[in-house]
């Protein structure tokens, strides 16, 4: 079975700290995303990375950075968090067109 | 971009009842996703279904890719299935990014 897992459950963090959101996938996928999902705006991609040290801007990049040194692991970065980027993270890994979903992480900035 | 609508928006059933999902693209794709949100927010792959019929359990789900839709029938509901069902499709040929459907909300009721 695919499993991707994610660092936190829930993560509640002040405004201006730095903040790292982790995902760990175990199939060896060469594709991995970072999404955001908040009520009436459905998902919506952050960061997609389809091999290590790369990556692509998303729909909604502004305010994050993302980072793949090693293939199974793939990290949002909060540069300074705000209240606005309360909500819930899902990453996903794919081998190719397939996506399999960690457990989300719910972040609150207060 | 290529424009995904889920019917209906929200579906209340009681226990035992069957229900069919509609999933409508704009244009062709080469796959679709089928998820299921869980009340703790992580999405389970229920089909990867580019064309044809498959069936999982009580779950089955249609692609008519030339007609550009997909149906998920689910039968003799349970309270375990409500959630949040999504379809995606890939945002363009070729592509591994996915955009998704608004979701369905199903609620099954004892």
């Amino acid at each position: 079975d695919v499993k991707v897992t994610q660092s936190s459950r829930y993560l509640v963090k002040r405004t201006g700290e730095k903040v790292f959101l982790e995902c760990v996938q175990d199939m060896d996928h060469e594709n991995m995303f970072w999404y955001r999902q908040d009520p009436g705006l459905g998902l919506r991609l952050i960061y997609f990375s389809y091999d290590v040290k790369m990556k692509e801007k998303g729909d909604i990049p502004e305010g994050y950075s993302v980072s793949r040194e090693k293939k199974e692991r793939f990290s949002l970065i909060l540069e300074s968090a705000s209240t606005n980027q309360t909500s819930m993270y899902l990453c996903a890994s794919s081998p190719h067109n397939e996506q399999f979903f960690g457990p989300g992480t719910r972040l609150t900035v207060l | 971009g290529i424009q995904v609508e889920q019917s209906p928006p929200d579906l209340i059933l009681q226990e035992g009842a069957n229900s069919t999902l509609r999933c409508n693209f704009s244009d062709s794709v080469n796959n679709l996703q089928w998820f299921h949100q869980n009340p703790w927010g992580q999405l389970i792959n229920l089909f990867y279904i580019p064309s044809g019929t498959k069936q999982n359990g009580r779950l089955s789900a249609t692609t008519v890719a030339t007609e550009r839709y997909s149906l998920l029938y689910i039968s003799s509901s349970q309270t375990t299935d409500s959630g949040v069902y999504f379809c995606a499709v890939p945002t363009q040929g070729g592509s591994e990014k996915l955009v998704f459907g608004k979701g369905t909300k199903l609620t099954v009721n004892p």
